[in-house]
């Protein structure tokens, strides 16, 4: 199975700071990635899909980028509404496996 | 609008079974295939079972192979997760979810808690 590696586990920002968290597979899935944002109480939305595209509605703030084993998720200025955990999912090959989550908290 | 609604948790002995329910409205449910992901509380999120559109095509994870059961019926528009000799370990939240570029539309969850 393809292990997921998220880092970090968690971290604190400011608005307005450029924040990146990483991804990394533990084979090579191609750009069959996705990134998800669960705010608390709430079901898991996608933003990212196969690795770079943007789900309709998702501020342009957010950028995936990546591709083989090594992925990374960007938000080029934090905002208030960001805060919530983010998981990378590998959708290569079944079983589908997530990454642990990164927790995303404002300072 | 793409809607998916579960249905059937609840609090459940161990040993005991269960079926869940995902009721789907919004698109052409037979055109897609779908999926059960778990997330234990406080936990991270867990694929759980994967149908292709035909039901040709059915995955399990390693942690339910034997015991839980996924099927749909499209006619009705609806997916089944089927889950016998239940432990404390299956107690989560299970949401179904769409499988379009990974899995893009989730429903809310709904609650399985397995206790005596």
């Amino acid at each position: 199975n393809t292990v997921m590696t998220q880092s970090p586990t968690s971290m604190f920002t400011s608005v307005g700071d450029r924040v990146t968290m990483s991804c990394k597979a533990s084979q090579n899935v191609g750009i069959n990635v996705g990134w998800y944002q669960q705010k608390t109480g709430q079901s898991p939305k996608r933003l990212i899909y196969w690795a770079s595209n943007r789900d309709t509605g998702v501020p342009d703030r957010f950028t995936g980028s990546g591709s083989g084993t090594d992925f990374t998720l960007t938000i080029s200025n934090m905002q208030a509404e960001d805060p919530a955990i983010y998981y990378c999912l590998q959708h290569n090959s079944y079983p589908y496996t997530f990454g642990a989550g990164t927790k995303l908290e404002l300072k | 609008e793409v809607q998916l609604v579960e249905s059937g948790g609840g609090l459940v002995q161990p040993g005991r079974s269960l079926k869940l329910s995902c009721v789907a409205s919004g698109f052409t449910f037979s055109n897609y295939g779908m999926n059960w992901i778990r997330q234990a509380p406080g936990k991270g999120l867990e694929w759980v079972a994967y149908i292709s559109s035909g039901s040709s095509y059915i995955y399990y994870a390693e942690t339910v192979k034997g015991r839980f059961t996924i099927s749909r019926d499209n006619a009705k528009n609806t997916l089944y997760l089927q889950m016998t000799s239940l432990r404390s370990e299956d107690t989560a939240l299970y949401y179904c979810a769409r499988r379009r570029g990974g899995l893009d539309y989730w429903g809310q969850g709904v609650m399985v808690t397995v206790s005596s």
